[in-house]
């Protein structure tokens, strides 16, 4: 079984900070991990996945994560926040080969101008 | 390219009628996903589809949720009757699933439902 944690439910940061959200999964299988976003009122979009190879994945809008198996973690990172990137944030794993999403509480994300 | 399509993206009922969200996946996904999202919480999977056939139902309460998916192209989420904790989102997904190990799965806007 697979299981996702977010920490911190709410997380503001100042245009052009650092943006770090947090992701610890659990699995008993090697994971495939996913972060997407979510705008007020619109469906999920994938903001970049990891399944294998490179441990370090970039997605769009300059979002990058990294895998690190010994942590079990999935941190979102992006180097300088802009306010269009505020939204809902969430974190989630499948197990290889299948393709049941099990998604954390997520993290919305303020951007302070 | 159309994205996937859902309506009504807003619903308010009140308990005990029936209720009925409808999507679309895009032209050529093959398998389809219902997913119910409560007030801040993440997506939870109702039921997965590949093609005509329900291959994950687990977590559909087959009591008063039903859902079909004729054809293989459109389907449809009923909940009969509905209760107050049935307010929440109700998002669609579609994939391709082909030879890769893992297919993007493309999410629909989402039908908002309020019991009242």
């Amino acid at each position: 079984a697979q299981s996702v944690t977010q920490l911190g439910s709410h997380v503001s940061v100042s245009e052009g900070a650092l943006v770090l959200l947090r992701c610890n999964y659990s699995s008993s299988v090697p994971p495939y991990l996913f972060w997407y976003v979510q705008y007020p009122n619109q469906g999920l979009q994938l903001l970049l996945k990891y399944t294998t190879g490179a441990t370090l994945v970039k997605g769009i809008n300059g979002f990058e994560a990294e895998f690190k198996k010994s942590e079990t973690s999935f941190h979102l990172t992006k180097p300088s926040a802009h306010m269009s990137d505020a939204a809902e944030y969430f974190c989630a794993v499948s197990a290889y080969g299948n393709e049941k999403l099990t998604f954390g509480t997520g993290t919305r994300l303020t951007i302070i101008p | 390219e159309a994205g996937v399509v859902q309506s009504p993206r807003y619903k308010i009922i009140e308990k005990k009628q029936p209720v009925a969200f409808w999507c679309n996946p895009i032209s050529g996904h093959n398998t389809l996903y219902w997913y119910l999202q409560n007030l801040g919480q993440g997506p939870e999977l109702l039921i997965r589809y590949e093609n005509e056939e329900a291959v994950d139902d687990s977590q559909l309460p087959k009591d008063r949720f039903s859902a079909e998916r004729l054809k293989g192209v459109d389907s449809t989420l009923k909940i009969q009757p509905a209760e107050l904790g049935d307010s929440a989102v109700y998002l669609c997904a579609s994939s391709f699933r082909g030879l890769a190990d893992y297919n993007e799965q493309f999410f629909g806007p989402g039908t908002r439902l309020t019991v009242l």
